[in-house]
């Protein structure tokens, strides 16, 4: 198995929703990321977790809370969201040199 | 601080002609590396092919090789024989350090290519 999958593909909600996106993978990397994409931006690093311990916080803004439950999952808790939030939500795994394996991304959009 | 630089906004292409996207970058570390990711317009960032500093042959991967110019800090793609597919969005990247763990992947600002039938 080697792909990283991610739920939902798409989310609208609403600025006073509580919401999860959600990212697994089974190859056993140690390394899981958040990024954030705007419409025809570059991808933009939001967290990264390595060992299932947060190692990098790119100062984003509260309303985003991730959780990395255990070695293959790792979730993004969205609350209170502005729509200047929505964006294509990729994340991503790796475990060593060369390449990082991207999930399809949660296409979000807040109302 | 690190730095990755595309100066291609949007290419056109015919199709069967190779086609060469550049990318250039910047730092001051001796250990890094360097990616093509494509984006088709579905949103799945797709790797292509990398390549280390310390890697004296330029990486191919199928119809895709890396030219690689260290002296000129420049690791421009070449996609050989280009078909209608490869219409997408190509990101060059690059990661410095250790290659151990988590590394802080940085972007260029993308190349839009469209392969013309």
């Amino acid at each position: 198995d080697t792909e990283v999958t991610q739920t939902p593909k798409h989310l609208v909600m609403g600025m006073t929703n509580k919401k999860s996106l959600k990212c697994e993978q089974h190859m056993g990397h140690r390394a899981m990321y958040w990024y954030k994409q705007k419409a025809k931006k570059p991808p933009e690093l939001m967290f990264v977790y390595s060992y299932e311990k947060l190692s990098i916080n790119e100062s984003v803004p509260s309303r985003f809370s991730p959780e990395c439950p255990n070695s293959s999952l790792l979730n993004l808790h969205l609350h209170a969201l502005q729509p200047e939030d929505s964006a294509l939500y990729l994340c991503a795994s790796s475990q060593d040199a060369g390449k990082k394996f991207f999930g399809p991304g949660t296409r979000l959009t807040v109302l | 601080a690190q730095k990755i630089t595309q100066t291609q906004p949007g290419m056109f292409v015919q199709e069967k002609e190779a086609v060469t996207l550049d990318c250039t970058y910047d730092t001051s570390d001796q250990s890094y590396g360097l990616f093509w990711y494509k984006q088709p317009s579905s949103g799945e960032m797709i790797f292509l092919i990398y390549q280390g500093s310390y890697d004296e042959q330029n990486a191919t991967e199928g119809r895709y090789s890396l030219n690689f110019q260290k002296a000129r800090k420049s690791a421009n793609l070449v996609i050989s024989a280009s078909q209608l597919g490869d219409s997408a969005m190509y990101f060059c990247a690059m990661i410095l350090g250790g290659f151990q763990g988590a590394q802080k992947l940085v972007f260029g600002q993308g190349t839009r290519l469209t392969i013309n039938p």
